[in-house]
């Protein structure tokens, strides 16, 4: 079983960028079929997917963050990383990995995700 | 985008009833809707992938349905762990968006 787990600066100030890291353990991030998605959640409101990153390194954004969303993946380190860049309050959220398995698109749901981890943007 | 159109936004309910959400999308998803429980400081659980199959691990009391744009979310009675918020999702079409949630509270 994938255990995911974020990591990251709890604080960041505004026009700076927000990096944060998804340890995978349990699995390889270039096992076939994973999908390494990235979501949040704002205060009091609901759930954003903000993009993934795939087995073989394909990436896929919401096209309202596309141009402020990097996504990547370190296979050295087993490591998923956002950085969202140029953040301004609307970014506080909890920020959660979550991993979806599919043999072809990613269809079936996320069905693991990491605790998440608290971003404020201040 | 494809928007999808919880309902109710609320509802409270008692152990033991029996209670229905309902999702309905802008556009047809097929069956690549997805149901999602989540409480307060814990992450979203998967309950429910493509429309209607039940995730592992997750009480049988929990079941959906539904194809195209309306998909329903059932739970037959109700447990007391299961007060809670749930979220419909579409994992048919990129941006894969979220409904806005149903909050589940005790009558």
């Amino acid at each position: 079983q994938v255990h995911l787990q974020e990591s990251g600066p709890g604080l960041v100030k505004p026009s700076q960028t927000l990096s944060l890291t998804c340890t995978v353990s349990g699995g390889s991030i270039s096992s076939g079929g994973y999908y390494w998605n990235w979501i949040r959640h704002h205060p009091g409101k609901g759930l954003e997917w903000i993009g993934y990153i795939s087995h073989s390194g394909n990436t896929e954004f919401n096209p309202s963050l596309k141009s402020r969303v990097i996504i990547m993946g370190d296979t050295s380190e087993n490591q998923v990383s956002l950085r969202l860049s140029s953040v301004t309050a609307a970014d506080t959220a909890v920020y959660y990995c979550a991993s979806t398995y599919s043999s072809g698109p990613p269809y079936y749901g996320m069905d693991v995700w990491g605790p998440g981890t608290s971003v404020t943007v201040s | 985008d494809v928007q999808l159109t919880q309902s109710p936004s609320s509802l409270s309910a008692s152990v033991g009833d029996i209670v229905t959400v309902t999702c309905r999308a802008s556009q047809s998803i097929t069956m690549y809707l997805n149901w999602y429980q989540k409480k307060p400081g814990k992450a979203p659980k998967l309950l429910i992938f493509a429309a209607s199959s039940l995730q592992s691990g997750v009480p049988s009391r929990f079941s959906g349905s539904g194809y195209g744009t309306d998909f329903t979310l059932t739970i037959d009675s109700l447990e007391p762990e299961d007060f809670a918020t749930y979220y419909c999702q579409q994992s048919s079409t990129s941006p894969y968006t979220f409904g806005r949630g149903t909050k589940l509270d005790i009558k």
